[in-house]
């Protein structure tokens, strides 16, 4: 099986720092995925980590370590067209290839 | 490049009818294309995995009978919800993994999403 872990609800002040964290736990892992959710629409792709380390693409930051089962989002700069949810997902090759998302963490960004 | 559609974006339907939604990746070719459902301030619950030509893998929970996925060709997966009922009610949304090239990301492109009402 697997288990994803991520805050439900995060609330950050605009021009900010936020780090919205996941946990996992699961077979056959292959990556680690981050998309941008928007209430009523699809989500966009953000990042993919496979290897241990800090990926920085913009005001967009994601890191992943593998031994911990760990992965964290790190905005900058925090925009109100951030307010979104923040969905961890991960990329698993057991029994074919899937993603796998977790709950999701809706983040509010105020003024 | 790599744009996923689904037709449609929204249905309502009297309950026990069928409905289709179908996903096309528009400008590549997609040997695998995903099912997914969410339901409100939820995250994406995998349905299945649409394989193109072969049989698709259903997740635990899902019933195959119920909802029918055809994979038909690179460009086009279709899911139907038959007899549906107002517990099916839902957003539904695709996704695409590109087969060729270097998708280095593993990158899935999702649809826009089907929005279904079963009155």
């Amino acid at each position: 099986g697997q288990n994803i872990d991520q805050p439900t609800e995060m609330t950050a002040t605009e021009g900010a720092i936020v780090q919205i964290n996941c946990t996992y736990q699961t077979s056959g892992f292959n990556g680690l995925f981050w998309y941008q959710q928007h209430a009523g629409e699809a989500p966009t792709f953000l990042s993919y980590n496979v290897l241990d380390g800090l990926e920085e693409k913009g005001r967009f930051s994601s890191f992943l370590s593998r031994s911990k089962g760990y992965s964290y989002l790190l905005l900058k700069e925090l925009q109100m067209k951030d307010s979104a949810s923040y969905l961890c997902a991960v990329w698993r090759v057991t029994g074919g290839f899937k993603t796998i998302f977790g709950a999701g963490t809706r983040l509010f960004v105020k003024a | 490049g790599a744009v996923v559609s689904q037709h449609p974006s929204w249905v309502i339907c009297k309950s026990g009818t069928s409905v289709k939604i179908e996903c096309r990746s528009l400008d590549f070719q997609a040997t695998t294309m995903f099912w997914y459902r969410q339901f409100p301030k939820q995250s994406l619950m995998l349905m299945a995995t649409s394989n193109e030509g072969s049989k698709a893998t259903y997740e635990q929970g899902v019933e195959k009978d119920k909802f029918l996925i055809n994979h038909a060709s690179l460009t086009l997966s279709t899911l139907t919800v038959t007899s549906a009922h107002p517990e099916d009610s839902s957003f539904y949304i695709c996704s695409a993994r590109v087969s060729r090239g270097a998708n280095l990301n593993n990158e899935q492109f999702f649809g826009p999403g089907t929005r279904l009402t079963v009155l």
